[in-house]
């Protein structure tokens, strides 16, 4: 039972322009979101996190937010940048002991 | 930031045989993780390690399939065992970062199964 869906697998966005990544999931007892980036042949790094308290998060020119009503959270890169190209991943936590990962969603930056 | 290895990167094996991978950190840590990801599918959760104790698998993961070491604070291993093509997955090992439940990735183990 898959937890977490990322149900774009890709996503083709022009340099400077925003990108928009979706993940939903279904458990509402989650407490933590994070998003990964990451590169071919390299592992995940972690990108941007938030809490279930809150309903945004902002990092630079990226910014998590949460609706948890609809059991939603997106990842907003503006401006796009081609360096952006890589696979996209949410996790959800349950209390930092149980990490619920979706499938990716492949971005690319078209110069 | 912690600094993870993997050997080997990459490795072709036949069916029935067994392969183990190597996770190395730079800096000692009570908690690893190691996940698969099978082609198409999201990163799953196989087992955490502590040192000293036995490794806590997740459901459908055993350990008789996959065992693991854990014999210090920097080194793990997983061991892929009775391998079939249905194994054919990127094994990663992991620990926790600096923020709330944050987790720092190796750079993954590509495993091919014939």
């Amino acid at each position: 039972d898959q937890q977490v869906k990322q149900n774009s697998p890709s996503l083709s966005v022009q340099e400077g322009r925003i990108s928009i990544l979706n993940c939903d999931y279904t458990n509402s007892m989650f407490d933590y979101f994070l998003w990964y980036k990451k590169y071919p042949a390299e592992g995940p790094t972690f990108l941007i996190s938030i809490s279930s308290i809150k309903d945004k998060n902002e990092d630079g020119r990226f910014t998590v937010f949460l609706n948890k009503s609809a059991k939603h959270l997106s990842l907003h890169i503006v401006p796009s940048q081609p360096g952006d190209s890589a696979v996209y991943f949410c996790a959800a936590s349950l209390t930092g002991n149980q990490f619920y990962f979706g499938t990716g969603t492949s971005l690319t930056v078209i110069p | 930031s912690a600094v993870i290895s993997q050997k080997p990167s990459r490795d072709i094996c036949q069916r029935g045989t067994s392969l183990t991978i190597q996770c190395q950190v730079d800096s000692q840590v009570t908690m690893m993780f190691w996940y698969r990801q099978q082609p198409g599918q999201s990163l799953t959760l196989i087992a955490t390690a502590n040192q000293g104790s036995e490794a806590t698998y997740e459901s459908g993961f055993v350990i008789d399939k996959f065992p693991i070491s854990r014999p210090n604070l920097t080194f793990s291993t997983l061991t892929v065992s009775n391998m079939s093509p249905e194994d054919s997955s990127i094994y990663l090992c992991s620990v926790v970062g600096q923020g709330p439940y944050e987790q720092y990735f190796g750079p993954g183990t590509r495993l091919t199964v014939t």
